[in-house]
C-alpha cells in the first residue's frame, strides 16, 4: 500500500507557465487537502475536497484550482505560475471529520 | 481570527526531557494534533487530544487544557533522531486543521 503519492518530486518552472501537481491516494479516504509550506509560516491550506465531486477554498486559494473527479485523485493546477508560488506543496487525506490527516511526500516547486 | 502559537526553536541535550508548548485561539475546537516533521520530509502524526488531560505514548506524551487553550508535547529520553520540527494543529468548528508555524527542536550530544 503506497498511501499518498505526489508527482513530480520537484520542478523548476518559468513564470507564466501552467503546471499541474498530481496527488493520488489508495486509502479510500473521503477528504483530501492541498497545503503549501513556506519557511516561518507553517502549513497553509490552498484547497480542499470533503468528498469526490466537491471542492472548497482554503486560506490561500488565489492562483490555484483543483478538481476531484474520483475518490483517489486530487490534482492542483497553477494556471499561470508566479515566483511567489515557489514553495513546498503537500497533499493530505483523511477518512472522517476528526480523523488524522496523512501526508504525501511533497512537491518542491520553484518558479523563476 | 484564528491563531496558534508555539516557540520557533528549542535546544535540548540527548537523554534529557523537553516540553514544547502550544497555545491556541480558534473558532470552535474539535481536537488538537501534534505532528513531527524531519527536514525535507512530510509531517507525520504523533498524537491527538480531544479531552483534557495527558495522553502517553512511549517516550512522547501530550497534554491538553481546553479551558486555557493550551497544550504541550513532552519528549523524554531524547535521542538525536528526535531533531525535527514539531507542529501543533487544531481542528476548528468546520473540521479544518489550523496549523502553528512549528517548533524546530535541536538535540545536542
Amino acid at each position: 500500500i503506497a498511501g499518498i503519492t505526489q508527482a513530480p518530486t520537484s520542478q523548476i518552472l518559468a513564470a507564466g507557465r501552467r503546471m499541474t501537481l498530481r496527488c493520488t491516494q489508495d486509502m479510500r479516504h473521503n477528504a483530501m487537502y492541498w497545503y503549501r509550506q513556506d519557511l516561518g509560516l507553517g502549513l497553509r491550506l490552498i484547497h480542499y475536497s470533503n468528498t469526490a465531486g466537491t471542492t472548497g477554498k482554503g486560506e490561500v486559494p488565489d492562483g490555484y484550482s483543483v478538481s476531484r473527479a474520483n475518490t483517489d485523485d486530487f490534482p492542483l493546477t497553477l494556471a499561470s505560475a508566479v515566483p511567489s508560488q515557489t514553495s513546498v506543496y503537500f497533499c493530505a487525506s483523511k477518512a472522517g471529520e476528526t480523523d488524522t490527516q496523512y501526508f504525501g511526500p511533497g512537491t518542491r516547486l520553484t518558479v523563476l | 481570527g484564528q491563531n496558534i502559537d508555539q516557540p520557533t526553536e528549542m535546544t535540548a541535550t540527548e537523554g534529557a526531557i523537553v516540553q514544547i508548548n502550544c497555545t491556541y485561539q480558534t473558532s470552535g475546537f474539535n481536537g488538537l494534533f501534534w505532528y513531527q516533521q524531519h527536514a525535507g520530509e512530510a509531517p507525520t502524526f504523533l498524537s491527538y487530544n480531544v479531552l483534557d488531560g495527558l495522553e502517553e505514548k512511549g517516550r512522547f506524551s501530550s497534554f491538553l487544557s481546553r479551558s486555557k487553550g493550551y497544550s504541550y508535547l513532552l519528549l523524554k529520553e531524547l535521542q538525536m533522531k528526535d531533531s525535527a520540527s514539531y507542529l501543533c494543529a487544531v481542528t476548528d468548528s468546520n473540521y479544518q486543521l489550523i496549523w502553528g508555524a512549528g517548533t524546530k527542536l535541536i538535540i545536542k550530544p
